[in-house]
């Protein structure tokens, strides 16, 4: 698996666009990128994937740059609900490992 | 469907003590996982399975056993609890087939907090 880079915490005011990056400068052809999160103490979410095409789904948007060694997760308008730590993965066909993540905190 | 079930919520454990984490899910997934997080940490793979008789270590699998011995079930064993064994443990599943079929789509269970005195 490729190492990621997150930025350990973010704010973000609710209604406004969270951008939450990720690097994985050393991403294989055929690794994947994947968002998890965590909200509380709960069980981590499945958010979205992607390979090298950008992506989107009805919780968030996957931006994977040209060179694939760098993505943002878009959250498009973030509720209070939203506050969560989330994680950023890249793999192949191995189980994920997960990192530390980032905590971003959606504020009134 | 009721995804992931994982028994029980809540357990505290005497330290020597053994006892077995239930999961069971309902979605016919092939690849079942165990993960542990402890306070303020990412989670950590114990193990993982394939399928029906099929298992492999993780990053932490030592003091664990695991088995699964149908598609739904795939209990984790602690022997002999220590305190370092006080976590949440996560159980997890996804379908097979590499990444287009989803294979790294993984659906939790609501988890266990075991603590071990």
């Amino acid at each position: 698996d490729a190492k990621t880079t997150q930025p350990p915490s973010m704010d973000c005011a609710e209604g406004r666009a969270a951008n939450l990056p990720c690097n994985h400068s050393t991403i294989s052809g055929n690794e994947y990128v994947y968002w998890y999160r965590q909200i509380h103490s709960q069980g981590p979410q499945y958010i979205i994937h992607g390979l090298k095409n950008n992506e989107t789904n009805e919780m968030a948007s996957l931006i994977i740059t040209e060179d694939r060694k760098s993505s943002t997760l878009i959250l498009p308008h973030a509720t209070l609900r939203d506050t969560a730590v989330y994680y950023c993965i890249a793999t192949g066909n191995t189980p994920l490992v997960f990192g530390k993540g980032t905590r971003l905190s959606v504020i009134a | 469907n009721a995804g992931v079930t994982q028994t029980p919520k809540f357990r505290i454990l005497k330290i020597g003590q053994s006892m077995t984490l239930q999961c069971t899910q309902d979605m016919n997934h092939n690849y079942m996982y165990w993960y542990r997080q402890d306070p303020g940490m990412g989670l950590k793979l114990i193990y993982y399975s394939v399928g029906a008789g099929i298992t492999d270590k993780g990053e932490v699998p030592n003091g664990y056993n695991v088995s699964r011995s149908t598609t739904e079930d795939f209990p984790l064993r602690l022997e002999l609890a220590a305190p370092s064994q006080t976590s949440v443990y996560f159980c997890a599943s996804s379908y097979s087939g590499g990444p287009l079929a989803g294979a790294n789509v993984l659906t939790f269970g609501a988890g266990s907090r075991l603590t071990v005195l």
